[in-house]
């Protein structure tokens, strides 16, 4: 394992749900980050988070909506969400960035229905 | 902007060949880049990286990968490819003094017995 664990794993939900992922390191680092991963596309980095600051918010629809209340616990919080929004979501950490690697949870399969 | 090409979507290959993973980036300036192996259900796996120095970059399982400053090119390359090491791999990069991991589309690798 990796030491970033996600839950839940699997996750089905309707449009009109509201639902939250959760993410946890346990290697002490500074950076979290939110990627969504579709079949044959590059991973789509959602959010970043450096010291529970947020740095980026790549263009994501406001029913996407990320909270870091330490820097050991990332949230996507969900609601009204699309069937095109069905994916694998995957947090990650690092150290810090430059030449850091990123360490990835498992994952939550979401699927809207 | 940067980005990373991986412009074979499949490579197959028999068990003991030699195996070759492409990917080419654009990034201003330094790059920092990484490769990562995703098996099913499974979060990504760090394999390797670059970051300055010698050109050629050993990482876990006999994977290396050789960088190319004239061709932005990150090829990932073994020896001699075992049917474990069928899975997806992907190419990241990230900007010298930036935050932004980038990652490819992705190569599914298939090591038939």
């Amino acid at each position: 394992e990796t030491g970033v664990t996600q839950t839940p794993r699997h996750l089905v939900m309707g449009m009109t749900n509201k639902k939250s992922l959760k993410c946890e390191q346990h290697l002490g680092h500074n950076a979290m980050y939110w990627y969504k991963q579709s079949a044959k596309k590059p991973l789509e980095l959602m959010f970043v988070y450096s010291l529970e600051e947020r740095v980026e918010n790549n263009s994501v629809p406001s029913r996407f909506s990320p909270e870091c209340p330490n820097s050991s616990h990332l949230f996507l919080h969900l609601h009204t969400l699309q069937p095109e929004d069905s994916a694998l979501y995957l947090c990650a950490s690092s150290q810090d960035f430059g030449g850091n690697e990123a360490f990835f949870g498992q994952g939550t399969r979401l699927t809207v229905v | 902007a940067q980005s990373v090409a991986q412009p074979e979507d499949q490579v197959n290959v028999a068990e003991g060949n030699p195996l070759t993973v492409k990917c080419t980036y654009s990034v201003s300036g330094n790059p920092y880049l990484f490769w990562y192996v995703q098996y099913p259900n499974r979060g990504l796996q760090f394999l390797l990286k670059y970051i300055t120095g010698d050109n050629l970059v050993k990482g876990s399982y006999g994977f290396e990968a050789e960088f190319n400053k004239s061709q932005t090119s990150f090829h990932l390359k073994k020896p001699s490819a075992l049917v474990s090491d069928s899975a997806l791999y992907f190419c990241a990069v990230r900007a010298f003094n930036d935050y932004k991991l980038s990652f490819g589309a992705g190569t599914t690798v298939t090591v038939r017995a």
